[in-house]
């Protein structure tokens, strides 16, 4: 059983730059998380996707989206990249909503 | 709407001492509440869940409905348990999922 992988491990964008980011989730959960971890503060809620549909959102604009392969691996896409956007995204999976989520190692963006 | 709070950003104890990580939540529903821990240079991980009501490591944690809280305790604390701790909710019934707190940084001395 392998675990949650993203890629890249960290990069670095400038402002207006667009940026796509990959999550491999753990074998046999077909759910997915995205979070933005700011320096110093807890995970937020980007949005979830479940079966390849968006199954939830946090408030997040509609320049962050994102998707899921059949396979449940996802990506989260950010457009017009904001310096306030400089961040550790973690991806999570788990079995159904709400059941124990299983944390990558994140990636680390850095946008100047 | 949904929030955790964790007022201590920093808890140090000294080791055998007890340690007591505090969190408070707003949720008008059922709430299912978790806490997770990051060692250093490791990923965040699931530490214990208030429906399975088990004790990991020695820690526990009882959701107190009533002053919306879920505390985390321990007896006697280890210096292998400085880590960050997050107190988190799952806020399904919302269109959300989990609710995270800020995360208090327990530092276990010597």
């Amino acid at each position: 059983e392998t675990g949650v992988t993203q890629s890249p491990t960290h990069l670095i964008k400038t402002r207006g730059q667009q940026v796509t980011l990959r999550c491999s989730s753990q074998s046999g959960h077909n759910t997915v998380s995205w979070y933005q971890q700011a320096l110093g503060q807890g995970p937020q809620f980007i949005f979830q996707y479940y079966r390849e549909e968006e199954n939830g959102r946090g408030n997040f604009p509609p320049r962050f989206s994102g998707l899921q392969f059949p396979n449940y691996s996802s990506e989260l896409n950010v457009n017009a990249l904001e310096l306030d956007d400089s961040a550790l995204y973690l991806c999570a999976s788990s079995l159904v909503e709400g059941n124990e989520q299983f944390f990558g190692p994140g990636t680390r963006l850095t946008v100047l | 709407a949904q929030r955790v709070t964790q007022p201590e950003k920093l808890l140090s104890v000294f080791k055998g001492a007890p340690v007591e990580l505090k969190c408070n939540y707003s949720y008008s529903g059922s709430p299912e509440l978790f806490w997770y821990v990051q060692y250093s240079r490791q990923r965040l991980q699931l530490l214990l869940r208030h429906i399975s009501r088990e004790s990991i490591k020695g820690f526990t944690a009882d959701l107190n409905k009533g002053e919306t809280s879920f505390h985390l305790k321990k007896p006697f604390a280890q210096e292998e348990d400085s880590a960050m701790y997050y107190c988190a909710l799952s806020a399904i019934n919302y269109g959300q999922n989990f609710v995270f707190g800020p995360g208090t940084r327990l530092s276990v001395l010597p």
